[in-house]
């Protein structure tokens, strides 16, 4: 594991609350992900972080913010839930060497809206 | 757009059989390519990868795979599965050293004891 911690690990939620997401790293990183994970569709990016208050949108970034306010901590918000954002959410990091980077992934988060 | 693209949706398989997961990517230029396998009601985990030099690189668990920049494809081998590879296998790959990872739709392997 690249000490990557998510939480919650579960969460019910109903259609329209917020709901937060927090992705925790040991290691200062400077790349984090969230990824959602559906099945018949892989992986997918949400938003992606390179650095304290730096971020960027990836394919699916509807209905999704982020924050970074510590390189440490990568969170992810859907302000209003809705049915279509129950999904697997995954955090990733980037570690770099050697000029490369290879992502590690978090253990998960199970999202479900009803 | 760039893409991933894994051929099978679901492998099923004889302990003992031989395994390989066809994937291709669609851009040509510098590629770093991935595989993670991710175990039932687990997270991905990496299995190996490839920056530059050999195309056939080794990974963990006996696994391996084959960069053919000709055909655009990185296809995953194993010469003897176990009923433990029971798994998703996910290939992703990346333009260059930086920019995004797209990721396939997954290979379901299903070995049979």
């Amino acid at each position: 594991d690249a000490g990557i911690t998510q939480s919650p690990r579960h969460k019910v939620t109903e259609t329209g609350t917020p709901v937060t997401l927090r992705c925790h790293q040991t290691e200062n990183h400077r790349y984090m992900y969230w990824y959602r994970q559906d099945p018949g569709h892989g992986l997918r990016l949400i938003h992606y972080s390179y650095g304290v208050k730096d971020t960027d949108k990836g394919e699916v970034s509807d209905g999704y913010s982020v924050s970074r306010s510590k390189t440490e901590d990568f969170l992810l918000t859907l302000e209003s839930a809705t049915s279509s954002q129950t999904s697997v959410y995954f955090c990733a990091i980037s570690v770099e060497r050697l000029g490369t980077d290879t992502q590690y992934f978090g253990p998960g988060t199970r999202l479900t809206v009803l | 757009a760039q893409s991933v693209s894994q051929h099978n949706h679901h492998v099923i398989l004889s302990e003992a059989a031989s395994l390989e997961l066809g994937c291709n990517y669609s851009y040509g230029g510098t590629v770093n390519l991935f595989w993670y396998v991710q175990y039932p009601g687990q997270h991905l985990q990496l299995l190996l990868k490839y920056f530059s030099g050999d195309p056939l690189v080794k990974g963990i668990k006996g696994f391996e795979a084959e960069f053919i920049k000709s055909k655009f494809s990185f296809n995953l081998r194993k010469p003897s599965v176990q009923w433990s590879d029971t798994a998703e296998y996910f290939c992703a790959a990346k333009r260059g050293s930086q920019g995004n990872l797209i990721f396939g739709k997954g290979t379901k392997l299903s070995v049979k004891p």
